[in-house]
């Protein structure tokens, strides 16, 4: 099963750029690279995915690199409400019966500091 | 729009009790996912079901049972709790039929304590 590896915590000031990094060096051809986030008490909310290219939506950024056995989740600008547990979660791609190897392992905490 | 929506959200066993976790989402979604999550840990896939009328084992389905009662609920049982199941339980869904290459959604999970 293809894993990722990610920092167990990180420190941001509020309102500066934040730069999550995930390894997943044995990623497959058609692995989806997916983000989701805990906050405290919460179930996992989705962040962003991608496949090769980056990607942008309302809340981050995703930057993969050129051979995909790494990507950065960028937040621009941290608020408190980003504190969080960030996940980094590799799916295999197409229609598939494979759920059971999806592996959440334990994401980096992010620390806001006002 | 609810979303995901899991009941209870609170529940105290005894060792031994059964009990059923329920799920139900209304957006239509194909695939229906229940996990774990111990203290300080990652989550942890016990049962899916990829499409109504199947389910399959996860990571850690020993000591549970699932039902797909149609596409919108999702439900999971603990026929004879034991303390080791105390953990929070969280129910998802997702659009695409058996895979992740969609947005999935969470509830706002079951915190469950067996004594």
């Amino acid at each position: 099963d293809a894993k990722t590896t990610q920092p167990n915590s990180m420190e941001s000031n509020e309102e500066e750029p934040v730069h999550l990094p995930c390894n997943h060096s044995t990623i497959s051809g058609t692995d989806y690279i997916h983000w989701y986030r805990q906050l405290p008490s919460q179930g996992p909310e989705y962040v962003i995915h991608g496949l090769t290219s980056n990607v942008n939506n309302r809340m981050a950024s995703l930057a993969i690199a050129e051979d995909r056995k790494s990507s950065t989740l960028i937040l621009h600008r941290a608020t408190l409400r980003d504190a969080a547990v960030y996940y980094c979660i590799l799916s295999p791609g197409g229609v598939q019966t494979g759920a059971n190897n999806l592996f959440f392992g334990t994401g980096t905490r992010l620390t806001v500091i006002p | 729009n609810a979303g995901v929506t899991q009941t209870p959200k609170f529940q105290v066993l005894k060792t031994g009790q059964s009990m059923t976790l329920q799920c139900a989402q209304d957006m239509n979604h194909n695939s229906m996912y229940w996990y774990r999550q111990d203290p300080g840990m990652g989550l942890r896939l016990i049962y899916y079901s990829a499409s109504e009328g199947t389910t399959d084992k996860g990571e850690v389905p020993n000591g549970y049972n699932v039902s797909r009662l149609n596409k919108r609920e999702f439900s999971l049982r603990l026929e004879s709790a034991a303390p080791s199941q105390t953990s929070v339980y969280f129910c998802a869904s997702s659009e695409a039929p058996g895979g992740w290459n969609t947005e999935a959604f969470f509830g706002q999970g079951t915190r469950l304590t067996v004594v």
